[in-house]
Order: C-alpha cells, then sequence, then structure tokens
C-alpha cells in the first residue's frame, strides 16, 4: 500500500545504547522530515532530507544522526541514547515544495530510553 | 523568536455546540499557517493550508481562517468524531515549521 511507515512502533533501550528508526515512503516524494513530539513542546523538528544524499539539521539536532541513500527511505540513528530522548518521533514527506505544502506523517514510534 | 501559541489547552463541548479554536503567532514574513489534526496513537492528518491574511477553506464542519496575527479554526455543528487534538503550524522560512502545543477537543454526545 502506498503511504509512510515507519518501525518499530515501540521501541525500549537503555541509556547508551544505539537505535535505529526507520522510515519508508512509496510516494517518491522529495522531501522527508523527523520531528519528535513531547508534551508541553509540540512538535520539533530534528532533521530534514530534500533529497537522497541531501540533509540539513532542524530545530534540536544533538545526539542523532541521519542518512539517506535512497530517496524512499531515512533512517534515524540515536547514536548513544539518552533518557531525555525518550519521546514519540514521527517522520514525514512531502513533495518539491518541502515545507510549505502540505506533510504526510507516519505513525510514529514510541521509544523510550531507560 | 518566532512563536505559535494555541488556546485553549484543551476544549469540551456538547454535541452541536458550534466553537473557535485559535492559533496566534509572532512571525514576519509567514510563509503559510497549517491545520492539523491528530488522533490517539496516530500522526498528524493534514487539514488545511492558508497563504494570506483574509484567506479561508472550508472542509465538513471545519473552516479555517487567517488575519495577520493569528487564525482561527471554526467547528460547526461538531460530532463526536471530531474530537482530537489540532495543530496549528507556521512555516516562517529556511525549511522550519513551528508547531503549536495543540488543543485537545472532546465532543460529548
Amino acid at each position: 500500500d502506498a503511504g509512510i511507515t515507519q518501525s518499530p512502533r515501540y521501541k525500549i533501550t537503555e541509556t547508551g545504547r544505539q537505535v535505529t528508526l526507520m522510515c519508508h515512503q512509496t510516494w517518491s516524494h522529495s522531501y522527508m522530515f523527523w520531528y519528535r513530539q513531547d508534551l508541553g513542546h509540540g512538535l520539533r523538528l530534528i532533521y530534514y532530507s530534500a533529497a537522497a544524499d541531501i540533509t540539513d539539521k532542524g530545530e534540536v539536532p544533538d545526539g542523532y544522526v541521519v542518512s539517506r541513500s535512497k530517496t524512499e527511505n531515512f533512517p534515524l540513528t540515536l547514536e548513544s541514547a539518552t533518557r531525555s530522548q525518550t519521546s514519540v518521533y514521527f517522520c514525514a514527506s512531502s513533495g518539491t515544495g518541502g515545507t510549505n505544502e502540505k506533510l504526510f506523517f507516519g505513525s510514529g514510534t514510541q521509544l523510550s530510553v531507560l | 523568536e518566532d512563536q505559535v501559541t494555541q488556546s485553549p489547552e484543551a476544549l469540551r463541548l456538547q454535541e452541536g455546540e458550534s466553537s473557535s479554536l485559535n492559533c496566534s503567532y509572532t512571525v514576519s514574513g509567514l510563509r503559510g499557517l497549517f491545520w492539523y489534526r491528530q488522533d490517539p496513537g496516530k500522526g498528524p492528518e493534514f487539514l488545511f493550508t492558508l497563504y494570506s491574511a483574509g484567506e479561508e477553506k472550508e472542509k465538513e464542519r471545519l473552516k479555517a481562517t487567517l488575519t495577520k496575527k493569528e487564525s482561527f479554526l471554526h467547528i460547526t455543528a461538531p460530532k463526536p468524531e471530531d474530537s482530537a487534538t489540532y495543530l496549528c503550524a507556521v512555516h516562517f522560512g529556511n525549511e522550519k515549521l513551528t508547531f503549536g502545543t495543540g488543543t485537545r477537543l472532546t465532543i460529548i454526545p
């Protein structure tokens, strides 16, 4: 089915471990984004990508790494997880208009860092 | 600093009781304002985009309006299935979309 899928849906890890969250979209959208959602903060942009092999930092990039070797995939890696990275992570995509177009969001990954 | 503020934080309405949600922003050079709906355990779902003051968009029981400093999401004769969190987001440029913290709307049958 066409759409944007995230995996895993839920993840529990320990501080210091590396974790990778996956995001896959089937629309061939140019732009992809990673947001985190925390109570009291709303959605905050971590990283975004305008095309394959082009990535850029968002509002809260520290502690995260992204890559985009293929248009359809945009994994997010926490190199050494911390408790402050406990959050719900959403991947999103949009067409060539980037942030000035509507975003299509995945269902999210709920990450708990113990 | 560019800011987006939504009010109220939570709103409980009886079925059929119309009301409005507010999204105010402090910014120069607004590029676009977006409304999203988010159901529990799901990602936000796009509702509307507004680009200039005076613009209005409608969809079923929802109508979004935009002025130079704020946007309203009007809900007319709501039904229980309209219960959700409604998010406002403002595009200020440089691929930066600033989200408000949302209004949690509950419609009581």
